[in-house]
């Protein structure tokens, strides 16, 4: 069965700071994998997509970036972090070439920006 | 342009009693999805189901059922005798390439014992 990971779970940063998260993915190849923001009581706004290893879109931008340097990780990064950037940021893959198909999440990173 | 409403923000109900989520969904083209995922306090997307555009046979899995309506371009979710594990924030969702999904901004569920 397939399993997503993300880390970390929560994180605190002063703003300025960089900022790394990460998610794999285990159990497919291929998936398609998604970063999402949550902001507080509100819904989720989709950052970025990833349909193959380096292939990044961006769907808002602003001063975040992806990359993707192996099939099955996702990596979020910021140079320096602001404080809207605070929020709840979830990770989701689908599988390759199913376009339409289900998108399954991580256990999100709850980030803190100070 | 796609767009999923849920136009209630929270609701409350006493254990056991019926409850139903509104989604109305807005879109141009023939062929879509739709999705149910239910946010639990740990934050994690759970994804309960998922329906296209050419399939508008409702669906019941256990205590959940779904009423999927083209007419009134509305995917309702109805959890009958609720329990107090069904409390989360649920949200429904639209996609039409996959990569997309337009999501609702959620309805936040309580469940009082």
């Amino acid at each position: 069965s397939q399993t997503i990971h993300q880390w970390p779970a929560t994180l605190v940063q002063p703003v300025g700071s960089p900022l790394s998260l990460e998610c794999t993915v285990e159990g497919t190849s291929n998936p398609n994998l998604y970063w999402y923001r949550q902001a507080a009581g509100r819904g989720l706004q989709l950052l970025f997509y990833s349909v193959g290893i380096g292939q990044i879109s961006s769907e808002v931008p602003q001063n975040l970036s992806a990359s993707r340097p192996q099939d099955r990780q996702f990596i979020l990064s910021s140079k320096k972090l602001l404080l809207s950037d605070s929020g709840f940021y979830l990770c989701a893959w689908s599988r390759w070439g199913g376009s339409t198909d289900t998108q399954y999440f991580g256990p999100g990173t709850r980030l803190t920006v100070l | 342009a796609q767009k999923v409403t849920q136009a209630q923000t929270e609701i409350s109900v006493v254990e056991k009693e019926d409850v139903t989520l509104d989604c109305v969904y807005e879109t141009r083209d023939t062929t879509y999805y739709l999705f149910w995922y239910k946010q639990p306090p740990s934050g994690e997307l759970v994804f309960l189901i998922r329906r296209n555009s050419f399939d508008e046979q409702n669906e019941i899995s256990g205590r959940y059922s779904w009423n999927f309506q083209k007419s009134t371009s509305s995917f309702n979710f109805t959890i009958t005798a609720s329990q107090v594990v069904d409390s989360a924030v649920y949200f429904c969702a639209l996609t039409i390439t996959g990569n997309q999904f337009y999501f609702g901004t959620g309805t936040s569920l309580t469940v009082i014992p």
